[in-house]
């Protein structure tokens, strides 16, 4: 079955400094991956999606995920934080079956100014 | 063009009672889903509609929780004698479909609060 693991619920950083959120995934079969961000009392937005055409994916505001499958990873980076980044961030992979969205625990980020 | 709409977006209820929550989805999109966030249990996947298929039921907690899809479009995801531990936000999700590479597109939530 498949799941997902993000280390680190809390991550704080400065403005302007880069951002690493960790995503490590298990998947039985190639996987869809996507990152979403959360802001306070909000739906959850799409970052950006990993859909086996290229390992390097760029998304909105930007962010940017590697898929590594050696590592079973999928990483979500930014060059330099902006204090509207701070917000919870999710991320996900989907059941081949259906395209149910098994999500990590989230990580929230903060940026401290 | 409009996004997925839920109703109402908060909802206070006795512990009993029984509530309906409601989904609108992105015209077009023939996948449906429904996912509930609550502290302890993070965001889990609780059920699923594509088409005109049979629904996924696989994620519902227990019998108290239904849903249905009206027409392909609308969904009502109906808790019966609510209690405390369904306090939750309840997010509905739309896809164009339910296979291949589709994100999904999510809604605002509803927040159930059960007293």
């Amino acid at each position: 079955a498949q799941s997902v693991t993000q280390l680190g619920s809390h991550v704080s950083v400065s403005e302007g400094a880069l951002v690493l959120l960790r995503c490590n995934y298990s998947s039985s079969v190639p996987p869809y991956l996507f990152w979403y961000v959360q802001y306070p009392n909000q739906g959850l937005q799409l970052l950006l999606k990993y859909t086996s055409a290229a390992t390097l994916v760029k998304g909105i505001n930007g962010f940017e995920a590697e898929f590594k499958k050696s590592e079973t990873s999928f990483h979500l980076t930014k060059p330099s934080a902006h204090m509207s980044d701070a917000a919870e961030y999710f991320c996900a992979v989907s059941v081949f079956n259906g395209n149910k969205l098994v999500f990590g625990a989230g990580t929230i980020l903060r940026v401290k100014s | 063009g409009a996004g997925v709409s839920q109703s109402p977006s908060n909802k206070v209820t006795e512990k009993g009672k029984d509530v309906e929550l409601r989904c609108d989805p992105i015209s077009g999109h023939t996948a449906l889903y429904w996912y509930r966030q609550s502290l302890g249990q993070g965001l889990e996947f609780l059920i699923y509609f594509q088409g005109n298929s049979a629904p996924d039921k696989s994620g519902l907690p227990s019998d108290r929780f239904s849903a249905e899809r009206t027409g392909g479009s609308v969904s009502t995801l109906t808790i019966q004698r609510t209690q405390q531990e369904d306090s939750a936000v309840y997010l509905c999700a739309s896809s164009v479909r339910d296979r291949g590479p589709y994100e999904q597109y999510f809604g605002p939530g509803t927040r159930l609060t059960v007293t």
